[in-house]
């Protein structure tokens, strides 16, 4: 059974600190995925990476940074959170091709 | 660009009625197209993806080239389909983007 973990359900941060969402899956898959999901808007990707150190923007990069040290690991980043980054985050994980992606459980993240 | 377009927010059919779900896309190679489906506190997961060309749980969804579509339809709708489904597409390099995704609620 494949697993996609992300590290925390919740999650309640004050404006201006630094905020790291940790995603972790089990299935040695090359590809992870950052996504925000809000009511409205759908899924938006942030960022992926195809393989370890290697990482792409999505389409709605800014005030986010990533991190992929190793396979199985994706971190998310914000900078100095603030408050319209309040969201719900999604971490995936894929093989390259034509396979489906996994998701984690998602952090709730409010900035206050 | 690659694009996913949903243009219904809410879908409210009655059971045993028919319904399709819009998908249309935008992307000048060739696409993986999949539907997800998340049902009410659980998880994202796959519904189906356009490659497998099969029916899971009673949905299919076919890939039209010509009108960039890629609908999902069930002939006769269930109370348990009432759940949130996203379109999704992953072009070349493997980025893989959501549409703004379709609530469906089957009324008893």
């Amino acid at each position: 059974d494949v697993k996609v973990t992300q590290s925390s359900r919740y999650l309640v941060k004050r404006t201006g600190e630094k905020v790291f969402l940790e995603c972790v899956q089990d299935m040695d898959h090359e590809n992870m995925f950052w996504y925000r999901q809000d009511p409205g808007l759908g899924l938006r990707l942030i960022y992926f990476s195809y393989d370890v150190k290697m990482k792409e923007k999505g389409d709605i990069p800014e005030g986010y940074s990533v991190s992929r040290e190793k396979k199985e690991r994706f971190s998310l980043i914000l900078e100095s959170a603030s408050t319209n980054q309040t969201s719900m985050y999604l971490c995936a994980s894929s093989f390259r091709v034509g396979t489906e992606a996994f998701f984690g459980q998602g952090t709730r993240l409010t900035v206050v | 660009a690659q694009r996913v377009t949903q243009p219904e927010k809410l879908l409210s059919v009655f059971k045993g009625a028919p319904v399709e779900l819009k998908c249309n896309y935008s992307y000048s190679g060739s696409p993986e197209l999949f539907w997800y489906v998340q049902y009410s506190r659980q998880r994202l997961q796959l519904l189906l993806r356009h490659i497998s060309r099969e029916s899971i749980k009673g949905f299919t969804a076919d890939l039209n080239k010509g009108e960039t579509s890629f609908h999902l339809k069930k002939p006769f709708a269930q109370e348990e389909d009432s759940a949130m489904y996203y379109c999704a597409l992953k072009g070349g390099s493997e980025k893989l983007v959501f549409g703004k995704g379709t609530k469906l609620t089957v009324n008893p």
